[in-house]
């Protein structure tokens, strides 16, 4: 079955600080890799696809890369606001999507 | 152009009785999946239908649990008889057509609470 990993569980900065995260997967044929953002009492919230190892994705403070057996969402000078929980999910083709336990990233003023 | 709607956004039921969980998707998309989130975990896939079709039904539990896509209304996630362990969160998300671009839209979920 395919697996997602996320690390670290939590993760806090001062804003500012640049910093990254980890999503290391094991899947059968990779056709995307995504990432969501997901605010408390919300639902997950699409921010990037990713299908080919060296691919890089940007957004605002956001950039999102990915290798064979992982992705890292890098977060440039990050603000209080982009305090949530990230998540990345896997998809191999089939009806479903295969996500991991997320990082929680708290973003100090 | 409203998002996938889910309701109600919290619901408690006491053991044994009935949850009904409703999902009407975006405008336009016409493929439906539930997921759930336990707390401390990932999303799990529940079931992917289509109108009138349950397309996958491999993570759904297979007693008690049951959904639906109606040719007219929302997706229907149906649990009989609820116990403590079905506390979740549940997620409801639409794509216009199976693929890998773009991922899912997602709504708000509905929180079920089982006392």
């Amino acid at each position: 079955e395919d697996q997602v990993t996320q690390s670290p569980e939590a993760l806090r900065l001062q804003e500012g600080e640049s910093s990254s995260l980890n999503c290391s997967y094991t899947v059968s044929g990779l056709r995307g890799l995504f990432w969501y953002r997901q605010d408390p009492g919300k639902g997950p919230e699409f921010l990037f696809t990713l299908y080919s190892a060296g691919e890089e994705k940007e957004k605002e403070r956001l950039k999102a890369t990915l290798t064979k057996k992982e992705s890292f969402l890098h977060i440039t000078a990050p603000k209080p606001e982009d305090s949530a929980t990230y998540l990345c999910a896997v998809h191999d083709g089939g009806n479903q999507f295969y996500f991991g336990t997320g990082t929680s990233l708290t973003v100090i003023p | 152009n409203a998002g996938v709607m889910q309701n109600p956004r919290h619901l408690v039921r006491r053991r044994g009785q009935e949850a009904r969980l409703r999902c009407s998707p975006m405008k336009g998309h016409s493929h439906v999946y539930w997921y759930r989130q336990l707390p401390e975990e990932g999303l799990k896939f529940m079931v992917y239908l289509q109108k009138e079709n349950i397309i996958d039904e491999s993570g759904m539990p297979k007693e008690r649990f049951s959904a639906e896509f109606p040719k007219e209304g929302p997706s229907i996630l149906r649990i009989q008889q609820v116990v403590r362990g079905d506390s979740a969160a549940y997620f409801c998300a639409s794509s216009p057509e199976v693929s890998a671009d773009g991922g899912y839209t997602f709504g708000s979920g509905t929180r079920l609470t089982v006392v």
